[in-house]
């Protein structure tokens, strides 16, 4: 089972930011944050990832708390090509490194 | 990155029939693992195909309907056995060295008639 929880949509402006949380309140020390994009029932796309720092590339930033229960990845200035499926995935380096995904957020950008 | 090509891009196949799907990965990897996506749903694991030995299967997939076939660190093949309408998916192959990012195919679209 996924061991992330994601809100199901979520819509946003183009030219702004987008803001996408996950909750992983399970996850445990050896266990990275992953997010990928699906567009339109292409093949998942990497996106980030990070173990307890902020994480930032060109695609994106994501922000881990503290206590590393959640995060929330950013896409700073969204345009209408970031419209996905977005999946927020935790996931061990080491071991069987299998990816589980859960039902991820439709994000779409609207004009 | 990786780059994975996989075969056929689509296909609309008879039921009763099979078909294989073939995952070709232009540099040698570590792990490569086989998804279905049903529909309108997220990605579910079939399994783990694993080089010169028998693939390891995630609950709900049996390798009589699923069979595997890793020959080498950059090939990797999935059959779909006697096929019928619920089989039709999407089927993605993936990629990683175990240490970096998964990469994923662009999948093959099965629709069962």
């Amino acid at each position: 089972d996924a061991k992330t929880t994601q809100p199901t949509s979520m819509d946003c402006a183009e030219g702004r930011a987008a803001n996408l949380p996950c909750n992983h309140s399970t996850i445990s020390g050896n266990e990275y944050v992953y997010w990928y994009r699906q567009i339109h029932s292409q093949g998942p796309q990497y996106i980030i990832h990070g173990l307890k720092n902020n994480e930032t590339n060109e695609m994106a930033s994501l922000i881990i708390t503290e206590d590393r229960k959640s995060s929330t990845l950013i896409l700073p200035h969204a345009t209408l090509r970031d419209t996905a499926v977005y999946y927020c995935i935790v996931r061990i380096i080491q071991g069987a490194q299998k990816l589980v995904f859960g039902q991820g957020t439709r994000l779409t950008i609207n004009p | 990155s990786a780059v994975i090509s996989q075969k056929p891009s689509r296909d609309i196949c008879q039921r009763g029939t099979s078909l294989t799907i073939q995952c070709q990965v232009d540099s040698q990897v570590t792990m490569m693992f086989w998804y279905r996506q049903q529909p309108g749903q997220s990605l579910t694991l079939i399994a783990t195909a694993n080089q010169g030995s028998e693939a390891t299967y995630e609950s709900g997939f049996v390798i009589d309907k699923f069979p595997i076939s890793r020959p080498n660190l950059t090939f990797s093949t999935l059959t779909v056995s006697n096929m019928s309408p619920e089989d039709s998916s999407i089927y993605l192959c993936s990629e990683t060295d175990g240490y970096t990012e998964a990469f994923f195919g662009q999948g093959t679209r099965l629709t069962v008639v």
